[in-house]
C-alpha cells in the first residue's frame, strides 16, 4: 500500500539559513507526493505536488521539493527560512481510490 | 473565491448534545470531505462526498452523521459524542474525488470540544 514517512517529528532552523523536511515514500509504479503546511489554528494548505517530469518541483512561499526514485524521497527545501515558515508540514501520497495518506508531520520552528 | 469556509470556529457540547458542523464552498468542486485531526497528528479521513452522494465512509461511528444538501455545502451532524471525539474537524474539497494527482482546499477547521 501507499504510505510516506517523515523521520523528524521537529526541525529547528535559524531564520535566513537552509530548511529540509525530509519525507521518504513507498509506491508501487508512480508516485504522486503531496506537501501541505498547517499554519497554528489553520487548516492545511498545499503547498507542490510532484506527479512527473522534472525532479524538482517549485512551489508557494518560496518552498520546493526534490524527488528522488533512487532514495525514494522528496524532500521539501527552502534555501532561506523566514519565522513565519514555523509551521507543521506534511507530506503526502494518494491512493488509487484518491485517499490521501499523511506522514505523521514534521514541526518546523524557525528563530529569529 | 477559493475559500473553503467552516462555522463553527469553536464549538463546546455536552455528550447528549446534538449540534452541526457546517462547510461551503463556491469553487464549483464535486467532491468534498470530513476529516478529524487530533492535534499535531495528521487528518484523518472521515467521509467523501462525490457529486452529492456519499462515497466513502471510513467506518466512522453513527454519532457522526454527514449530510450534502447541494454541491457547494456540506453538513456533519453530531449526538451523543464522547469526550474522545475532542478534535479539530476539517472540511476539504477537491474538483473531482477519486482522482490520485487533485489538490485538496482546506477549510480552516471546527475546535470540537466534547465535556
Amino acid at each position: 500500500a501507499q504510505s510516506v514517512a517523515q523521520p523528524e517529528d521537529q526541525v529547528n532552523v535559524a531564520e535566513g539559513n537552509p530548511l529540509t523536511v525530509k519525507c521518504t515514500y513507498s509506491v508501487s509504479g508512480n508516485p504522486y507526493l503531496f506537501w501541505y503546511v498547517q499554519y497554528p489554528n489553520r487548516g492545511l494548505q498545499f503547498l507542490l505536488k510532484y506527479i512527473t517530469g522534472d525532479n524538482l518541483v517549485k512551489g508557494s512561499y518560496g518552498f520546493e521539493a526534490e524527488f528522488n526514485k533512487s532514495q525514494t524521497s522528496f524532500h521539501l527545501k527552502k534555501p532561506s527560512a523566514l519565522v513565519s515558515d514555523s509551521a507543521l508540514y506534511f507530506c503526502a501520497v494518494p491512493r488509487v481510490t484518491g485517499k490521501l495518506i499523511f506522514g505523521q508531520g514534521t514541526t518546523l520552528q524557525v528563530k529569529p | 473565491d477559493t475559500e473553503v469556509t467552516q462555522t463553527p470556529k469553536h464549538l463546546v457540547m455536552g455528550m447528549t448534545n446534538k449540534k452541526s458542523l457546517k462547510c461551503e464552498q463556491h469553487m464549483g468542486h464535486r467532491a468534498m470531505y470530513w476529516y478529524k485531526q487530533k492535534a499535531k497528528k495528521p487528518p484523518e479521513l472521515m467521509f467523501v462526498y462525490s457529486y452529492e452522494k456519499l462515497s466513502i465512509n471510513e467506518s466512522v461511528p453513527s454519532r457522526f452523521s454527514p449530510e450534502c444538501p447541494n454541491s457547494s455545502l456540506l453538513n456533519l451532524h453530531l449526538h451523543a459524542l464522547q469526550p474522545e471525539d475532542s478534535a479539530l474537524y476539517l472540511c476539504a474539497s477537491s474538483l473531482i474525488a477519486g482522482v490520485t494527482n487533485e489538490k485538496l482546499f482546506f477549510g480552516s477547521g471546527t475546535q470540537l470540544s466534547v465535556l
